[in-house]
């Protein structure tokens, strides 16, 4: 089965500036989760998101925001974008509750210049 | 809030040398699961550990989860060049439930 797919790969974006990233997760799962991954900071969690509700949400400035569409898609979103933003940004679906763990996608990278 | 950290943040070890990371929660875990990162990649699911006092195998690694769901450790058995990368373990606890990851640590095998 395909796995999650998140786009664009890679973006470059200029401080200020918005941006947008999608995650498709794998058929079926309805929960859908964003990380931040930096080399000092580690895996942050950013906000859960299922059946289009958010469920949880990390101690991230309300510049990060996020959305679930009713096919279970996700999209985040950060504004006004600070040299700081620049991560790898990972979206993780699962089964309700994460039985079985969560499936991770091969992430977008941010680059803020 | 939740906090998972892990030890150590860094080890190398010579091919066919033992490994382990520990784990610890400053809070009570419903469950912890182990991720597998390799150089360049994203995390890689391992397995999920329910039980207070739970033991797991799979192959040479070996995960256990504490009496009291506040700490759990891999060992690796003999370890290989393929077993590099950075092991994360995640938990979910806490009045909200959600997954927070540990500090990771990065395992260097030198052949």
């Amino acid at each position: 089965k395909a796995g999650v797919t998140q786009t664009p790969r890679y973006l470059i974006k200029t401080r200020g500036q918005q941006v947008t990233l999608s995650c498709s997760p794998i058929s079926g799962h309805r929960s859908v989760s964003w990380y931040q991954q930096t080399p000092g900071q580690g895996l942050q969690f950013l906000f859960e998101y299922f059946s289009e509700t958010q469920r949880n949400k990390g101690n991230f400035p309300g510049r990060f925001s996020g959305r679930q569409f009713s096919n279970s898609r996700s999209e985040m979103n950060v504004s006004t974008l600070e040299l700081g933003d620049s991560a790898l940004y990972l979206c993780a679906s699962s089964l309700e509750g994460g039985a079985g763990g969560y499936t991770f996608g091969s992430g977008t990278r941010l680059t803020v210049v | 809030g939740q906090q998972v950290m892990q030890i150590p943040q860094y080890q190398h070890v010579q091919e066919g040398e033992d490994f382990t990371t520990y784990c610890n929660s400053s809070t009570t875990l419903s469950n912890i699961q182990w991720y597998k990162q390799r150089p360049g990649g994203h995390p890689v699911f391992l397995i999920q550990l329910v039980k207070s006092g739970e033991v797991k195998k799979q192959k040479r690694l070996t995960f256990q989860f504490g009496e009291a769901k506040k700490n759990s450790s891999l060992h690796i058995t003999a370890t290989q060049t393929t077993d590099v990368g950075t092991y994360f373990c995640a938990g979910n606890g806490g009045a909200t439930n959600k997954l927070i990851f540990g500090t990771g640590t990065l395992l260097a095998v030198q052949p």
